[in-house]
């Protein structure tokens, strides 16, 4: 299986601040790469596909970079809102696999 | 916009099978278009995918869970199900249901997780 390998497991930031995780997986998996946001009672959201796509309607202050097997989501101006888990997943082989998570707390 | 709706028991006895069933709302789990999934999330750990279904049938499992799981289709109430037998106190998660996009890339196919239902808890007690 790839393991995905996200870091930090936890990041506090204030409102305002740019706050950027990072994926790595086991192999190369080109640019098969999502990222997901989860908030506890509601249905997770995906906010970038295939590394660098955003998905319709998610703010522009999300984005994605990276290929093969580093990658990084970057928030530019946190929002209120944005306080939450957030995932990365590839698609590139079966099983399809997450990272652990890097939880995004208001300091 | 496609709204997933998990549904189910939210307590199963050790040993019994769970069976967990996605309702799919303003989108057709007949559609060519995608996949559908069942992702799960054991308390205070990260998330693992079960396995999808094509709408003609076709399945892929994961293979950790491959010998326990089996996904089903119903085109005609819109909906997809799981069962996963022989439960266990590991099995104890939130599970979720999701449509899995197929969609073309900078010419290469990509597939991702775009709608999700908000989960079911479902506790494994004996």
């Amino acid at each position: 299986d790839i393991q995905m390998t996200q870091s930090p497991s936890s990041v506090s930031a204030s409102v305002g601040d740019r706050v950027t995780i990072t994926c790595r997986a086991s192999q190369a998996i080109s640019s098969w790469l999502a990222w997901y946001q989860l908030k506890p009672g509601k249905a997770p959201k995906l906010l970038i596909y295939a590394a660098s796509s955003l998905q319709s309607g998610v703010p522009s202050r999300f984005s994605g970079s990276g290929s093969g097997t580093d990658f990084t989501l970057t928030i530019s101006s946190l929002q209120p809102e944005d306080f939450a888990t957030y995932y990365c997943q590839q698609t590139t082989n079966f099983p399809y696999t997450f990272g652990l998570g890097t939880k995004l707390e208001i300091k | 916009q496609v709204q997933l709706q998990e549904s189910g028991p939210g307590l199963v006895k050790t040993s019994e099978t769970l069976s967990l069933t996605c309702t799919v709302s303003s989108g057709s789990v007949s559609s060519g278009d995608y996949y559908w999934s069942w992702i799960r999330q054991p308390p205070g750990k990260g998330l693992e995918w079960i396995g999808y279904i094509y709408h003609s049938g076709s399945t892929k499992y994961n293979p950790s869970l491959k010998s326990r799981v089996t996904i089903s289709v119903d085109t005609s109430k819109n909906q997809f199900s799981l069962k996963l037998s022989s439960m266990t106190a590991a099995d104890t998660a939130l599970y979720y249901c999701a449509r899995v996009e197929m969609t073309m890339v900078r010419g290469v196919i990509n597939y991702f997780f775009d709608y999700w239902g908000q989960g079911t808890l479902v506790t494994v007690s004996s």
